[in-house]
């Protein structure tokens, strides 16, 4: 079974330091989502990209957060400097979505977040 | 602007038995899809079953079951034969079949499941 894979898992940083999330999508997916988890927001889109091309990212702090796919098994999310308030699961998602049919989403295991 | 409102923060069922999550939706589109997902402790998001809008025939997938109704803008979810494992937050999700890919997602229902 193809799966998303998410590293780190698990991230304690402190406040003010560079943090970066790293996902390899599942082989021929031609879509990455970056989405963010907290209990307050619940479930919040920051990014995605379609054939490596970033198509939305309106729903990222852009002073502080970032997102790459430098190539087609990796995407990055990058926060820096990050705060306490960006202390969440952080899930990264793939599929293949094309306008002709809707196509499965497969979410990663997601990066949990702890600002100090 | 789509919404998605899961108007249950908490249901809770007997082993064996069957629960129903309510799940209704906002949009003026036609043409969308709709799916639950389950989170269980693991924090992984696990796709459960997913509705194509323009099919009026309701989602299976084993014990899991849908009641898709159009035009009431409503997508239940219907879990029988209710198992300790089912225990978990469910999501019910809005993605528009136009090329936007966002899933819009519920606020979520956590199911407890008692033996």
């Amino acid at each position: 079974d193809a799966r998303v894979t998410q590293t780190p898992r698990h991230k304690v940083t402190e406040m003010g330091q560079e943090v970066t999330m790293r996902c390899q999508p599942i082989l021929g997916h031609n879509t990455v989502f970056w989405y963010r988890q907290t209990m307050m927001q619940g479930l919040e889109l920051l990014a995605y990209f379609r054939n490596r091309a970033p198509l939305d990212d309106s729903g990222m702090p852009k002073d502080r957060f970032s997102a790459e796919m430098p190539d087609a098994t990796l995407a990055t999310l990058k926060i820096q400097p990050s705060e306490p308030r960006d202390s969440a699961v952080y899930f990264c998602a793939s599929g293949l979505i094309s306008t002709a049919s809707g196509g499965r989403v497969n979410f990663g295991p997601g990066t949990r977040l702890t600002v100090l | 602007a789509q919404t998605v409102t899961q108007s249950q923060p908490e249901m809770s069922v007997q082993e064996a038995e069957t629960v129903t999550l309510s799940c209704t939706y906002d949009t003026s589109e036609s043409d969308y899809y709709l799916f639950w997902y389950k989170q269980p402790p693991s924090r992984q998001m696990i796709l459960v079953i997913r509705q194509e809008a323009y099919k009026q025939q309701n989602a299976t997938e084993n014990r899991f079951s849908v009641n898709f109704q159009k035009a009431a803008k409503s997508f239940s979810l219907k879990i029988s034969d209710s198992q300790l494992g089912d225990a978990a937050m469910y999501f019910c999700a809005y993605r528009s079949a136009k090329n936007t890919d966002k899933l819009i997602f519920g606020t979520g229902t956590r199911l407890q499941v008692f033996p």
